[in-house]
């Protein structure tokens, strides 16, 4: 299994503010995903970070919004840019077991903008 | 596209109660589905990984089913415990792939002492 870390785990921000969300995964992985969890809503898939190339956005995420770093194969950020209220939600990061595909997740940052 | 639908959306049950958990799924060819469960405001545990070759899986008071003719799993849990209160949600992987999923809509469990 992959232990992830995230930092921060909570943040409350400015409107207008960008802010940086680190993951470390205690391994070398291929793949690390970025989700966003909306209040009272299920997950949804913000983009998928592969080291040594650009992020994979689903549709209705975009990079200015959203970058991503993958700088090595242990480490990605997401910066949610110019945040309004509509950002305040929990942002997961993920990763994945080669062959069996269990999916392992950081314990989420809880952003509040005001 | 997958579509992942889960009843009931929240769930009330005194302590000592089994239940049962619904996940359905539009697109049964699909690698695995794994149950996970989340506490208030944190992130996901993973409870059980089903593969497409298995019909179920158990794990302690767990068990998951899973049909993938019909497009269904359910999540036993037994002997229900107040510490079981939380969410629970199954994830079913996009088509062509086995990492990027789908989440159900959750169900809300909450267990009375």
């Amino acid at each position: 299994s992959a232990v992830i870390s995230q930092k921060p785990s909570r943040d409350i921000c400015q409107r207008g503010t960008s802010l940086t969300i680190q993951c470390q995964v205690d391994s070398q992985v291929t793949m690390m995903f970025w989700y966003r969890q909306q209040p009272g809503q299920s997950l949804t898939l913000i983009a998928t970070a592969n080291q040594g190339s650009e992020a994979t956005y689903e549709s209705g995420f975009v990079i200015d919004k959203f970058p991503i770093s993958r700088p090595n194969l242990t480490f990605s950020t997401l910066t949610v840019s110019n945040m309004s209220p509509e950002d305040s939600s929990i942002y997961l990061c993920s990763t994945g077991q080669g062959g069996t595909g269990e999916l392992f997740f950081g314990e989420g940052s809880r952003l509040t903008v005001l | 596209k997958q579509e992942v639908t889960q009843i009931p959306a929240a769930l009330s049950v005194p302590e000592g109660e089994n239940l049962v958990l619904n996940c359905s799924f539009t697109d049964s060819a699909i690698y695995n589905l794994q149950w996970f469960r989340q506490d208030p405001g944190k992130g996901l545990t993973s409870l059980l990984l089903i593969q497409s070759s298995q019909r179920e899986q158990t794990s302690g008071r767990l068990n998951a089913s899973l049909d993938k003719s019909s497009g269904r799993s359910t999540l036993y849990i037994a002997a229900s415990q107040p510490g079981d209160s939380a969410t629970y949600l199954c994830a079913v992987p996009h088509s062509g792939g086995y990492q990027k999923v789908t989440f159900g809509t959750g169900t809300k469990l909450q267990v009375i002492p």
